[in-house]
Formats: C-alpha cells, sequence, structure tokens
C-alpha cells in the first residue's frame, strides 16, 4: 500500500543555514508525483515543490531543492539560507498516477529557525 | 488572482448540529478535494469531487458525512449530527482541468471545525 513516512518530528536550523527535511515513500506504481508542503502557525497550507517519477532531474525552487533518490525511495527537501520565515511545519505528499489522483501525506516535520 | 477560497474559517457547532462546509476552487479548475486535519496530524484525504460528479469518496466515513460539487456555486461538504471528533481542520484543494499526474493541488485556508 502506498505511504509517506516522515521520521523527524522536529527539526532545529540555526538562520542562514542549510536544513535538510526527510520524506520517504512507498508505493507499487511506476508513475507518481511527489509533494512538499509548508503549513506556517496561521493554518493554511503553501505548495513548495514537486517532482515527478520520471523526471530525470532533481527538482528546484528559489531556495527549495528535493533531493530525489528513485531507488531508495526518498525525496527529501533541502531548504538553504533558513530565514525565520521557515518556520513552520512541512509536509511531504504523494499522488499516484492511477485511480484517482488523491494526495497521501506524512505526518509533517515541524521545523524551527533559530536566530 | 484569487486561490481557493473556503468559508466559514472558523465553525463552531453543538454536538448534534449540523456542519456546513464550503469550497470554491480556483479560477478555471474542475476538480475538488477534501482533506482533513486532526491535531499534530498530516492531512487525510476524504472525497474527490468533479462537477456534480463524486468520484472518489473512499476517504469519507460511511454515515454523517456528505459532499457535492454542483453545476452552479461551490463545493459544500456536510457534516450530519455533529460529535466531538468531528473537531478538525477541514481543507478543500482543487486542481486545473486534466487531472494529470503533474497537476498540483491548490489548498485553501481550510475551516477549522470545533464541536462543543
Amino acid at each position: 500500500a502506498q505511504k509517506i513516512t516522515q521520521t523527524q518530528p522536529g527539526m532545529f536550523v540555526q538562520e542562514k543555514e542549510a536544513v535538510t527535511l526527510d520524506c520517504t515513500y512507498d508505493t507499487s506504481d511506476p508513475s507518481y508525483g511527489l509533494f512538499w508542503y509548508k503549513q506556517p502557525s496561521s493554518g493554511e497550507m503553501i505548495f513548495l515543490i514537486y517532482q515527478g517519477s520520471y523526471d530525470q532531474q532533481n527538482a528546484t525552487e528559489g531556495r527549495y531543492s528535493l533531493n530525489f533518490q528513485k531507488a531508495r525511495k526518498s525525496a527529501n527537501l533541502v531548504i538553504s539560507a533558513s530565514q525565520l520565515g521557515d518556520s513552520a511545519m512541512y509536509f511531504c505528499a504523494m499522488r499516484e498516477g492511477s485511480g484517482t489522483y488523491k494526495y497521501i501525506f506524512g505526518t509533517g516535520t515541524r521545523l524551527k529557525v533559530l536566530a | 488572482n484569487a486561490g481557493v477560497m473556503q468559508n466559514p474559517r472558523h465553525l463552531v457547532r453543538r454536538r448534534g448540529q449540523e456542519a456546513r462546509l464550503r469550497c470554491s476552487p480556483m479560477k478555471g479548475h474542475s476538480h475538488v478535494y477534501w482533506y482533513r486535519q486532526l491535531p499534530e496530524e498530516g492531512l487525510k484525504f476524504m472525497v474527490y469531487l468533479q462537477k456534480e460528479n463524486i468520484i472518489d469518496e473512499s476517504g469519507m466515513p460511511k454515515e454523517r458525512f456528505s459532499a457535492e460539487f454542483p453545476k452552479e456555486g461551490p463545493s459544500i461538504l456536510r457534516i450530519q449530527q455533529v460529535v466531538r471528533g468531528d473537531s478538525a481542520a477541514y481543507f478543500c484543494a482543487s486542481s486545473r482541468d486534466k487531472a494529470f499526474i503533474t497537476d498540483t493541488q491548490y489548498f485553501g485556508p481550510g475551516t477549522r471545525l470545533t464541536v462543543l
């Protein structure tokens, strides 16, 4: 069965440093998409970055990059040059190519950026 | 450039009352998804709708919960006879017309339901 695992319930990072948030997934479908969302304390879900299973290169969006290791079934989010505003919950999600394209979410990682 | 709209943002109901949550997708989007988030947990899929059709309701409780997406107007998630366990944040997401694997779901701000 499809599954998303985020093993880090909480992380701290010093301002201006880089941080990696882990995400592993499990699926038997060869076609899938992986997404990262940020949820600040205000509660909304903000889309950050997408990686497709057939993409040859790792996705990047500004300070966000996705370290996609297909053989290991991992899709870690890397945030470079952390800012205080990056403090939030971060969720990894997967969407399979078959079926109805619903997202499966991990349990999230709470990131705290220290000044 | 309106995003996904949800209202109300906060809803308080007493046990046994009905809760109606509304979602207007982004302009040009005809696929709507509802998710529920319990405190300190990730989002859990409830139901996927297109205009006038329920495509997948595998995550929806069999009783008391229903959803619709009429030809005109917003999508509605309806919870009848609410219980305290229904207290959660309910998020709506939408994607564009063709639900390809690359289609990103854009989320609304959520409705926080509190059942007293």
